[in-house]
């Protein structure tokens, strides 16, 4: 079975630093990995792609396969990142996509 | 274009009632989800459609949940009868591709309270 955790509910951070909201997966195959985002009010979206291996906003993400990891990170955090921000997973093809619990970001003025 | 249109917004009923919800995709998208959005959990599938057929619906109660996409455009999800534990946001989503072959667009939601 596919898991998708996320450790954090809430991560706050000044304005101007570095941000990293986790994500840890269990799957045995070689899954694809994706961020969503849900900004105040708005619907949800897709922010990146591991496979596509783009920057989008500021963000990356690296899928680790040894940690079973795929970390967000921004260099510099501004206020506009406040959001809710999803982690999930697929094993592949037309499977579905199974989400972690979210983490809400906060960055403080 | 335009996004996945989903109504109503917001839903009250009491439980053991009936309820339906409505969704319209982005023109052309073969694939469509329904999602159910419990307060601080993330989303979770219930019913993957490809065009009018099901491709997984393993994590719907079939019980009291119900799910079709007559002619594979719009979709109603309805549950018959509610129970207090149904209380949640119901998303729907669409993407031309399943699973993540390419990116699911959502609607806005609707927020379903069971009293």
């Amino acid at each position: 079975a596919q898991r998708v955790t996320q450790p954090e509910k809430l991560l706050s951070v000044f304005k101007g630093a570095p941000v990293e909201l986790k994500c840890n997966y269990s799957y045995s195959g070689s899954p694809e990995l994706f961020w969503y985002v849900q900004y105040s009010r708005q619907r949800l979206q897709l922010l990146l792609r591991h496979i596509s291996r783009e920057s989008i906003k500021g963000f990356t993400a690296d899928l680790n396969k040894g940690e079973t990891s795929f970390h967000l990170k921004k260099p510099f955090a501004q206020e506009e990142d406040s959001a809710m921000y999803y982690c999930a997973l697929s094993p592949g093809g037309y499977q579905k996509v199974t989400f972690g619990t979210g983490t809400k970001l906060q960055v403080i003025p | 274009e335009a996004g996945v249109a989903q109504s109503p917004r917001y839903k009250i009923i009491e439980k053991r009632q009936s309820v339906a919800f409505w969704c319209n995709p982005i023109s052309g998208h073969a694939t469509l989800y329904w999602y159910q959005q419990i307060l601080g959990q993330g989303p979770k599938l219930l019913i993957q459609f490809q065009n009018n057929g099901v491709v997984d619906d393993s994590q719907l109660p079939k019980d009291r949940f119900s799910a079709e996409r007559l002619k594979g455009v719009d979709s109603t999800l309805k549950i018959q009868p509610a129970k207090l534990e149904d209380s949640a946001v119901y998303l729907c989503a669409s993407s031309l591709e399943g699973g993540g072959v390419t990116e699911a667009f959502f609607g806005q939601g609707t927020r379903l309270t069971v009293v």
